[in-house]
């Protein structure tokens, strides 16, 4: 069975204060790995696909990493509108469906 | 319309009521689903439709229906809920099934009473 742990379950950063979420994965046969922003109210919105180990996307102030055993969403100079839970998801080669972690709530204060 | 749209926003339900939401998406994706997000738990997935046909049932109760008649369209009709299925429910779509990129809808927040 795949399993997604995130961590830390909250995160609060000052603005421009540097930080990494983790996502740590059990899968068979990694097909990709997902990570998602929600915003509160809101359904969550798709920021990367990883698919395989050393692989790394970056979208503004957001990167994105992966190894065999997790992934980290590194965040550079965060603002307040970085705030956000922020979900990570895997599809394996056994299971037809997205298994998603609990996500990590980020919290940017001014 | 772009995206996908979910209605209603919000709904209060009694527990012998029943309702219905409603998903439409304008992507000209393949493949449709509904999610449960409860507070501090994982999105669980309840059902997959794949052009139009129901290929997942993630052991969903049966006050739980869904329908979905085209491949733009998909409905969950609610009925005899009990309270712990208040939750948010989010409807998604992607091209293809089996695809992690999703596009979700805003989510219907349900209250039962």
């Amino acid at each position: 069975e795949d399993q997604v742990t995130q961590s830390p379950e909250a995160l609060r950063l000052q603005e421009g204060e540097s930080s990494s979420l983790n996502c740590s994965y059990t899968v068979s046969g990694l097909r990709g790995l997902f990570w998602y922003r929600q915003d509160p109210g809101k359904g969550p919105e798709f920021l990367f696909t990883l698919y395989s180990a050393g692989e790394e996307k970056e979208k503004e102030r957001l990167k994105a990493t992966l190894t065999k055993k997790e992934s980290f969403l590194h965040i550079t100079a965060p603002k307040p509108e970085d705030s956000a839970t922020y979900l990570c998801a895997v599809l394996s080669g056994s299971a037809r469906q997205l298994t998603f972690g609990s996500g990590t709530q980020l919290t940017v204060l001014p | 319309e772009t995206g996908v749209t979910q209605t209603p926003r919000h709904l209060v339900m009694g527990m012998t009521n029943k309702k219905s939401l409603k998903c439409e998406q304008h992507l000209g994706h393949n493949a449709m689903y509904w999610y449960k997000q409860s507070a501090k738990k994982p999105l669980e997935l309840m059902f997959v439709y794949n052009f139009k046909e129901q290929t997942e049932n993630n052991s969903v109760p049966s006050r739980f229906s869904p329908e979905c008649p085209n491949s733009s369209h998909l409905f969950l009709h609610l009925h005899t809920l009990q309270p712990e299925d208040s939750a948010l429910y989010l409807c998604a779509s992607s091209q293809e099934r089996e695809y992690g990129e999703l596009f979700f809808g805003e989510g219907s927040r349900l209250t039962v009473l």
